[in-house]
C-alpha cells in the first residue's frame, strides 16, 4: 500500500520570498508517479507539478520546483518568488502502477502568503 | 483549453434520500475516478473506471454507491440512501493516460441534512 505525509500543517512565507513543503511516500514499487496539487479557497484541485520516479532530474514549472530524492522517499515543492495567489493548501500524492491508477493524497499543507 | 465538469456545484439532500452527483470528462480520456474531501480532511479516492467498467474502488465505496457512463459524456455518481457522513466535497477526475495525471473538476459540495 502506498501512503504520503506532509509533516507541515502549516507554511508562512513572505511575499517574493521562497517556501519549501515537505512531502515523503512509502512505496514498494519501482514504477510511480508524483504530484503537487493546489487547493484554493475555491477548493478546485489543481496541478502544480509531476515527477516521474524514473527520472533523475527534478521537475520544474516557472516558479515551481521539486527535490526528488528517491533513495530517501522525498519529493519537496519549492515556490520562488512568492505570490499573494499562492495562498492555499498544497497536496502531494502519489500513483503506482501496482496500484492501478488511484492517486494516495498527503494530508496537506497550508501556504499563507503576507504581503 | 479541455476541462473536467461537474453538476450541481453544490447539493442539499435529506438524509435517506438519493443524489446523483454528475461529471463530464474530458472528451478524448479514457479513465474516470470519483474523490471525496471530507472538509478539512485528505482527498480519498473512491472509485476508478476504465472500458465501461469499475477498474478499481475503496472500502469507503460500498452497496450504497454506484457509478455509470450512461452515454458517451457523462459519467455519474449515485449515493442510493445517503447518511449524515456522506457529506463532503466530491471531485470527479479524468486522465487519457493511465499513469499520467488526473484532471479534476471544481467538486460537488454534497451536504446531508
Amino acid at each position: 500500500a502506498q501512503t504520503v505525509t506532509q509533516s507541515q500543517p502549516e507554511m508562512s512565507v513572505q511575499e517574493a520570498e521562497t517556501v519549501t513543503l515537505s512531502c515523503t511516500y512509502d512505496t514498494s514499487e519501482s514504477d510511480y508517479y508524483l504530484f503537487w496539487y493546489k487547493q484554493p479557497p475555491s477548493r478546485q484541485m489543481i496541478l502544480v507539478i509531476r515527477q516521474e520516479a524514473y527520472k533523475q532530474q527534478n521537475a520544474t514549472e516557472n516558479r515551481f520546483s521539486v527535490n526528488f530524492q528517491k533513495a530517501a522517499k522525498s519529493f519537496s515543492l519549492k515556490i520562488s518568488d512568492s505570490q499573494l495567489g499562492d495562498a492555499a493548501m498544497y497536496f502531494c500524492a502519489s500513483t503506482t502502477k501496482a496500484a492501478g491508477n488511484k492517486l494516495t493524497f498527503g494530508g496537506g499543507t497550508r501556504v499563507l502568503v503576507k504581503p | 483549453e479541455p476541462e473536467v465538469t461537474q453538476t450541481p456545484s453544490h447539493q442539499v439532500t435529506q438524509m435517506g434520500q438519493e443524489v446523483i452527483l454528475r461529471c463530464v470528462p474530458i472528451s478524448n480520456h479514457l479513465y474516470f475516478y470519483w474523490y471525496r474531501q471530507i472538509l478539512g480532511q485528505k482527498v480519498e479516492f473512491l472509485v476508478s473506471f476504465y472500458n465501461n467498467e469499475i477498474s478499481e474502488k475503496s472500502e469507503i465505496f460500498d452497496d450504497q454507491f454506484s457509478v455509470e457512463r450512461p452515454d458517451g459524456s457523462n459519467f455519474t455518481l449515485k449515493i442510493r440512501s445517503t447518511k449524515l457522513e456522506d457529506s463532503a466535497m466530491y471531485f470527479c477526475a479524468s486522465g487519457g493516460d493511465r499513469y499520467n495525471e488526473q484532471f479534476f473538476g471544481p467538486g460537488t459540495r454534497l451536504t446531508v441534512l
